[in-house]
């Protein structure tokens, strides 16, 4: 089936590590995006790449770094800049331009703790 | 800058009953404008957008939401709840081709039997 898949599910880091959240597509969309959900302050955008090798800052990028080296797939690397990685990452995916096929649709999360 | 309001943070209905969430957003066009629930632990699920044309837009699980310009407003409402529906639900506002969004704080609806 067609879909977005993000791995870990689950994932815990130390203090002063990075960590890489993986977000594959095979919806063949152009555009992928990362999202942070904390509660209460709903989904804020971290990073966003609308073409390979290409990819925006979003609101909260700091700390945060990616790469789209591939079509489908788009990596988050959460690093030890971070000072408040723990939440709930969401990775999303949409076709460009495509007047009303142009929705966003997301993945099943990972869920990243610092311990 | 666009923006989106759920004024509700919290809602309870029972189960039958009709619900209406609220969503309120600031834009200086005409917006694009989604509806996503969540479930607990999990990710986003689309029940509705409105692009352009018919104000009033028909999603999945029975959920429809209206347009209304004058009002800056897109709420969205079903007419019999059931317990399933219990969720978290989030407004949105797309600039351009929509893909950049603006997310509410969202709504968490609880269904009581």
């Amino acid at each position: 089936d067609g879909g977005i898949t993000q791995s870990p599910k689950y994932l815990f880091r130390k203090e002063g590590q990075n960590v890489t959240l993986s977000c594959e597509q095979n919806l063949n969309h152009d555009a992928m995006y990362w999202y942070r959900q904390d509660p209460g302050q709903g989904l804020r955008l971290i990073y966003y790449s609308q073409i390979v090798n290409d990819f925006q800052k979003g609101d909260i990028a700091e700390g945060y770094s990616v790469s789209r080296e591939k079509k489908e797939s788009f990596p988050l690397t959460v690093t030890s800049a971070q000072q408040n990685p723990t939440a709930f990452y969401l990775c999303a995916s949409s076709i460009l331009f495509g007047g009303q096929r142009d929705t966003i649709y997301f993945g099943e999360g990972s869920w990243l703790t610092v311990v | 800058a666009q923006s989106v309001t759920q004024p509700d943070i919290h809602i309870t209905v029972s189960e039958g009953a009709s619900l209406e969430l609220r969503c309120n957003y600031s834009y200086g066009a005409t917006p694009y404008l989604f509806w996503y629930v969540q479930s607990p632990g999990q990710g986003l699920q689309l029940l509705l957008k409105y692009f352009s044309g018919d104000t009033l837009v028909q999603g999945i699980k029975g959920f429809e939401a209206e347009f209304k310009r004058s009002q800056s407003s897109f709420n969205l409402r079903k007419p019999s709840v059931h317990w399933s529906d219990a969720a978290e639900y989030f407004c949105a506002v797309g600039a351009g081709t929509a893909s950049k969004l603006t997310f509410g704080t969202g709504t968490r609806l609880q269904v009581t039997l």
